[in-house]
């Protein structure tokens, strides 16, 4: 069975930092593509960024929204994904989910995890 | 980035009718290379991330009952329930995944009448 878990999200200050983790199990997690949306409380889902797998150079993208300020990374040993998520703003409230993508360099996504929730307040 | 609209907003259907969610593409999301539309519907219900329902614009991911169907090309696109179950209520999102960024409708919120 796939399995996407996230952990580290909380409540932090504005300005602060804070790293996401994505746990999983039940794939090879190597082959595919990792991806992280948000969704702010009661608004929609918007993408964050992709990590692509090393058969496609483990390139990353990231939305404007974000650039600059959050990076996504791998661990294939662990089967771990990460979202470094710096300079943090009140606008990047929101439950953060990490899911699987694409074996193949396209950007399908299928399997989420449950989503872990980042409060930026004072 | 490619605008992704959705309609209606929210719809309410009787048990055993059928719901009807259109979506739009401000671009085509249809690639000659593989003859797939890069469009996709999801689920989500209150407190639960999305659930894959239809990629390719109309193919049913693992697991999904036949009552949902996607259909359309290029940029308008329909997701059809064929006879809404107690279990479908739920807010339901479009998102292309044709390039980046991935980009959603602003979803659809389905009902009980």
């Amino acid at each position: 069975e796939v399995q996407l878990v996230e952990s580290g999200g909380g409540l932090v200050q504005p300005g602060r930092s804070l790293r996401l983790s994505c746990t999983t199990s039940g794939f090879t997690f190597g082959d595919y593509a990792i991806n992280w949306f948000r969704q702010a409380p009661g608004k929609g889902l918007e993408w964050v960024g992709s990590i692509r797998s090393q058969a496609y150079s483990g390139t990353t993208q990231h939305a404007a929204s974000v650039k600059g300020r959050f990076a996504i990374s791998r661990d294939d040993s662990e089967s771990i994904a990460y979202l470094q998520m710096n300079s943090l703003t009140t606008e990047d409230t929101a439950v953060y989910y990490c899911s699987r993508g694409s074996k193949y360099g396209t950007y399908h996504v299928d399997y989420w995890g449950q989503g872990t929730l980042v409060t930026v307040s004072s | 980035d490619i605008v992704m609209t959705q309609s209606p907003d929210s719809l309410a259907v009787s048990l055993g009718e059928r719901a009807t969610i259109n979506c739009k593409s401000s671009q085509s999301v249809f690639s000659s290379s593989n003859n797939k539309n890069f469009l996709v519907w999801y689920q989500q219900k209150p407190g639960q991330p999305p659930k894959l329902l239809i990629y390719w614009a109309s193919t049913r991911h693992s697991g999904v009952p036949d009552r949902f169907s996607g259909s359309g090309s290029g940029t308008d696109f329909t997701l059809t329930i064929s006879s809404l179950q107690a279990e479908d209520v739920a807010v339901y999102y479009c998102q292309q995944d044709y390039t980046v960024p991935l980009t959603f409708g602003g979803g659809t919120k389905v009902e009980i009448k």
